[in-house]
């Protein structure tokens, strides 16, 4: 399995402004994903972040609000920009398992609050 | 035919007994059906995980059983103890290796 681990872990931030999110796999890995997660809700697929290639994104998000960037296989920053309250939830880093494209392991998430 | 039907949104079972939470999904394209479980403030681990090839998986207390022909499957706690309380997401994956996720189940276990 991969171990990941995001920073920060939590943020209080402001209306108008943006806030980067990092992702750190402990192995290189081909895919990687972010999530946004309302707490006691389920998941819900931002895009997916190929290395040496843009990032995908789901119906619902644009690359203008949530740039992503994944320099290499075992990193990846999600930026959420121009904040809003709306945006404030759980942002959670995946990364698929080493093993034949195996399912895929989490990290802890990044909780932010946006007054 | 992207949904995966999660049922039931929660869930108490006394200690020592069963937790069944069941999943039914449509898209018979997907390949790995994986079940995570998420601690309060925590992000989701993998539980359990099982291939349609396959009708049961069991890892110690988790069992999953799947009905290929039905399109469900289900995830078994046995022995249910206070530390499984936690949410339970049943997951799909679809042929662009994305997870289409269940809605979550709440599981408490009563002392």
């Amino acid at each position: 399995s991969a171990v990941i681990s995001q920073k920060p872990s939590r943020d209080i931030c402001q209306r108008g402004t943006s806030l980067t999110i990092q992702c750190q796999v402990d192995s290189q890995v081909t895919m990687m994903f972010w999530y946004r997660q309302q707490p006691g809700q389920s998941l819900t697929l931002i895009a997916t972040a190929n290395q040496g290639s843009e990032a995908t994104y789901e119906s619902g998000f644009v690359i203008d609000k949530f740039p992503i960037s994944r320099p290499n296989l075992t990193f990846s920053t999600l930026t959420v920009s121009n904040m809003s309250p709306e945006d404030s939830s759980i942002y959670l880093c995946s990364a698929e398992g080493d093993n034949q494209r195996d399912t895929q392991y989490f990290g802890p998430g990044t909780r932010l609050t946006v007054l | 035919q992207q949904q995966v039907k999660q049922s039931p949104q929660s869930l108490i079972v006394q200690k020592g007994g069963i937790s069944i939470i069941n999943c039914a999904y449509e898209n018979t394209a997907f390949d790995y059906f994986p079940w995570y479980q998420q601690f309060p403030g925590k992000g989701p681990a993998l539980l359990i995980a099982i291939r349609p090839d396959v009708s049961e998986k069991k890892e110690g207390r988790f069992t999953i059983s799947f009905n290929k022909s039905a399109k469900q499957f289900s995830l078994h706690i046995m022995d249910s103890q206070p530390g499984d309380s936690a949410t339970y997401f049943c997951a799909a994956r679809d042929s662009n290796y994305q997870l289409i996720w269940g809605a979550g189940t709440k599981l408490i276990i009563k002392p």
